[in-house]
């Protein structure tokens, strides 16, 4: 069965510029989340995804990220303008039935440097 | 207070040592419990989830405390393969995954 995809899984960019990161989900999986992941720190949730509605995007920040999921399957995540602090690992997860077995399947994550 | 708090780590054993980690929760209503683990620049994984009444698995021993809002990770008989991030995770019903910032443990030869 194949893992959680995501991509780039490294990007490099100016701050105030934009980057954009793509996640497809084990097939069948229904729900999806998106994590930030700074260095030293556990992963914080932005946003999760049932099917392609918004469960809970309480923790992201709204004035520069966004992120869609369109037709209920795949994912991206879209950072504009980027700030220093935003250099982390952004992560992405999937699990099924509302992940009521309490296992998140996680890719390996998009590594993000702003310089 | 933080929703998920962990021991700050890092913790350092021989081989074959026993080790614990501990735990604690802000939100009484937590339904489910977990301990994932991290490897260095890798993702998370999942290591074992946590039963009211304690559960193992092999070398690995979990315990929840509801009352005291308290979880515990105890490993017998540390590995060099051991050496990860363990992340202590919360979840209340129909709520998110809530990550603590986890505790490093480096078993050493």
């Amino acid at each position: 069965e194949a893992g959680v995809a995501q991509s780039p899984r490294y990007k490099i960019i100016e701050k105030r510029q934009s980057v954009a990161f793509w996640c497809n989900p084990i097939s069948g999986h229904a729900t999806l989340y998106w994590y930030q992941q700074i260095l030293g720190q556990g992963p914080k949730l932005l946003i999760q995804f049932q099917n392609n509605g918004v469960v809970d995007d309480s923790q992201l920040p709204k004035d520069r990220f966004s992120a869609e999921r369109l037709k209920g399957v795949d994912s991206t995540l879209k950072i504009q303008p980027a700030k220093l602090e935003d250099s982390a690992v952004y992560l992405c997860a999937s699990s099924s039935v509302g992940g009521r077995t309490g296992e998140l399947f996680f890719g390996e994550g998009s590594r993000l440097t702003v310089l | 207070r933080k929703e998920v708090e962990q021991d700050p780590g890092p913790f350092n054993v021989p081989e074959g040592a026993t080790v614990a980690f501990n735990c604690t929760y802000s939100n009484s209503a937590s339904q489910s419990f977990f301990w994932y683990r991290q490897d260095c620049r890798k993702e998370p994984k999942l290591l074992m989830s946590v039963y009211s009444s304690g559960n193992e698995d092999g070398r690995f021993t979990a315990q929840l405390n509801r009352a005291s809002q308290y979880i515990s990770l105890l490993i017998r008989d540390s590995k060099l393969s051991d050496s990860a991030t363990y992340l202590c995770v919360v979840r209340g019903y129909g709520q998110n995954f809530v990550f603590g910032p986890g505790t490093r443990l480096s078993v050493l030869p």
